[in-house]
């Protein structure tokens, strides 16, 4: 079984819709992480939770709230959704103790908003 | 504004060659520096990584080389195999703050048999 599951994997949905996509992990890492993949971008940071308590946004987190609701579990809300949000978004967690940040990904959702 | 960059969006090699792999950066707090493999339809995957104050790190037929005086680093792959055919990003954190990962935007390695 993946240690990092992302739900859905796909979705496709309408602007103004309000839409959540969910991210559970079973590593016991304490951080998790919400990523977007753009073409031609690479991987930008929406937001970042170190502890269930602790939740940070990241380089590009207009439009976007998160709720960590456990240890194991970080979603992504886009509130009111519009198509410049279609991208590919990846979920990550790492272990504090790790010296080099390591981050394990979820395979990801890809998401379009019409 | 990115901050690490990875200007060949792809690269083709015979397999049992070499293939190199680059990647540019120009925040100079960054610490460490991570190469990840990402296969189609899955997420990224952690590769090899090495710290701002060493020069090169392997790993098998995997080694990174750090030039901190060109805010450059670079992965050689050697052989390499088409199993290795996959996009290469390269990450770095920075020293402060958050301790969040920067990626690049990616090259595609396509290794041909």
């Amino acid at each position: 079984d993946a240690d990092v599951t992302q739900t859905p994997r796909n979705r496709i949905t309408k602007t103004g819709k309000r839409i959540m996509l969910e991210c559970s992990q079973t590593k016991g890492h304490d951080r998790m992480y919400w990523y977007r993949q753009d073409p031609g971008l690479g991987l930008q940071l929406i937001y970042y939770s170190f502890d269930v308590k602790d939740i940070n946004k990241g380089e590009i987190s207009d439009g976007y709230s998160v709720s960590r609701q456990a240890q194991a579990k970080f979603s992504l809300s886009l509130e009111s959704a519009i198509p410049n949000q279609t991208a590919l978004y990846f979920c990550a967690t790492s272990d504090k103790q790790g010296a080099l940040n390591e981050q394990f990904f979820g395979p990801g959702t890809r998401l379009t908003v019409l | 504004d990115q901050q690490v960059k990875q200007n060949s969006p792809s690269l083709s090699v015979q397999e049992g060659r070499i293939s190199i792999l680059n990647c540019d950066y120009t925040n100079s707090m960054f610490d460490y520096f991570l190469w990840y493999k990402k296969y189609p339809a899955e997420g990224p995957t952690f590769l090899i990584s090495i710290s701002s104050i060493k020069d090169k790190n392997e790993d098998g037929r995997f080694t990174v080389f750090l030039n901190k005086s060109a805010k450059h680093l670079s992965l050689h792959i050697v052989p390499s195999q088409p199993g290795d055919s996959a996009v290469y990003f390269c990450a770095a954190r920075k020293r402060t703050g958050a301790n969040n990962l920067f990626f690049g935007t990616g090259t595609r390695l396509t290794v041909i048999p």
